[in-house]
């Protein structure tokens, strides 16, 4: 079975700072990683994806993930938070062979004036 | 290019009701996935449709049904609500090429369902 950790529930930084939102996963097969971003009353959208090939996968909106195998991580980050990015943020997993994803609990985004 | 599309947007439904949910997917993706998401969760994954069949399925009763028309398009169906699945459901469409790999899933706006 796949599972995805998302380390803090809600994450708060100021306009200007580091963006730094944790991911770990549990998968028994080599994983495909995926960062959605959900805006209230809207569906999920997404950000990113690692499948095979570069480790430090680019998004949209200045989002960029490292997937590290040793470590069982895909955080997401972005060098400089902008108020527009305050949303809900959640990663999740799928398998290379079926296309199920698995998500985490999400992590509740705050950026600060 | 038209992105995937739900109806209705809010629902409003008492327990022991019935309850149909459309999805038509993005312009040509022929798969559509199924996610519950309760308030202040992450999607649960229900079900998945490719050439008109159930393709993988989570861990939901049989009160939750589904199905995909020839045209990709697809119906979610619950039967004898409770108040548990009071719940945001969203869509996913995505293209399985030659039947393998994952392709991305691309989520529609989802529809609100309370029961009471």
């Amino acid at each position: 079975a796949q599972s995805v950790t998302q380390l803090g529930s809600h994450v708060s930084v100021s306009e200007g700072a580091l963006v730094l939102l944790r991911c770990n996963y549990s998968s028994s097969v080599p994983p495909y990683l995926f960062w959605y971003v959900q805006y209230p009353n809207q569906g999920l959208q997404l950000l990113l994806k690692y499948t095979t090939g570069a480790t430090l996968v680019k998004g949209i909106n200045g989002f960029e993930a490292e997937f590290k195998k040793s470590e069982t991580s895909f955080h997401l980050t972005k060098p400089s938070a902008h108020m527009s990015d305050a949303a809900e943020y959640f990663c999740a997993v799928s398998k290379p062979s079926g296309s199920r994803l698995t998500f985490g609990e999400g992590t509740q985004l705050t950026v600060n004036p | 290019d038209a992105g995937v599309t739900q109806s209705p947007t809010h629902l409003i439904k008492t327990r022991g009701q019935q309850v149909t949910l459309r999805c038509s997917p993005k312009s040509g993706h022929d798969t559509v996935s199924w996610y519950q998401q309760a308030l202040g969760q992450g999607p649960q994954f229900i079900f998945q449709y490719y050439e008109e069949e159930e393709r993988q399925r989570g861990n939901f009763p049989d009160r939750f049904s589904g199905h995909q028309f020839p045209n990709y398009s697809s119906e979610l169906n619950v039967n004898a609500l409770l108040l548990g699945d009071s719940a945001l459901y969203l869509c996913a469409s995505s293209l399985v090429t030659s039947g393998r790999d994952q392709e991305t899933q691309y989520f529609g706006p989802g529809t609100r369902l309370l029961v009471l």
